[in-house]
């Protein structure tokens, strides 16, 4: 139980355009989905926490209009990175809670913009 | 001053061996506690919680936890090349914090 899939694994894009990358939880409801950026040999920092139908919340220094979230249902978030530069280059990591107290990672999605 | 803070290693343990990793935390307020394994380029795979002081037990692995203290740590028993990887702490006093991970290697 509890297994949370994201798609695609690997996207590479230019630079100037968007990407969306989707967090599915497949055997729960989540009511929270976080979304976590890992740089290499660095700890997860987490971007935003998104609850279904609601706003997410953003972390401080985290550009809301760069990087779009949308949690339309219990088991569907998405992330869309605007505008994509090389500096966006990085692996991004979805998570889902199932209560307050557990959260289960989606495998990741490598970001490269060239 | 982190929320979370952990020694980045590299820790190396023999094969068989235990090896102990810690974990301390600054809000008096946290309630859960994790510890996540994550192997290069992969996301990280939840191995215990514990809420409660004291020891908690699942297989090869035991995390303790002592509230007053402000420690958290997870002991591997008879450890294995596979438990080769980073151990991230992370704790839920409101939101999730992880710390910078330790990087275990297990040597046959």
């Amino acid at each position: 139980g509890a297994v949370v899939s994201q798609h695609p694994s690997r996207v590479i894009c230019k630079s100037g355009t968007s990407v969306k990358i989707e967090c599915r939880s497949l055997d729960f409801q989540a009511t929270t989905m976080f979304w976590y950026r890992q740089f290499p040999k660095q700890s997860l920092m987490l971007m935003a926490t998104s609850n279904e139908g609601s706003k997410a919340t953003y972390e401080q220094g985290v550009e809301k209009d760069k990087f779009l979230i949308n949690h339309a249902s219990l088991t569907l978030s998405t992330l869309t990175v605007t505008s994509a530069h090389p500096e966006d280059s990085s692996f991004y990591i979805c998570s889902a809670s199932l209560d307050k107290y557990e959260q289960y990672f989606g495998p990741g999605t490598r970001l490269t913009v060239t | 001053q982190k929320e979370v803070e952990q020694n980045s290693g590299p820790l190396s343990v023999p094969e068989g061996a235990i090896a102990s990793l810690n974990c301390t935390y600054s809000d008096r307020g946290s309630q859960s506690f994790f510890w996540y394994r994550q192997y290069s380029g992969k996301s990280p795979e939840l191995i215990m919680f514990i809420y409660s002081n004291g020891d908690k037990e699942d297989g090869r692995f035991t995390a303790q936890l002592n509230k007053a203290s402000q420690y958290v740590s997870l002991l591997i028993r008879d450890s294995q090349p596979s438990d080769s990887a980073t151990y991230l702490c992370a704790v839920f006093p409101g939101q999730f914090y992880f710390g910078t991970g330790t990087s275990l290697t297990v040597i046959p």
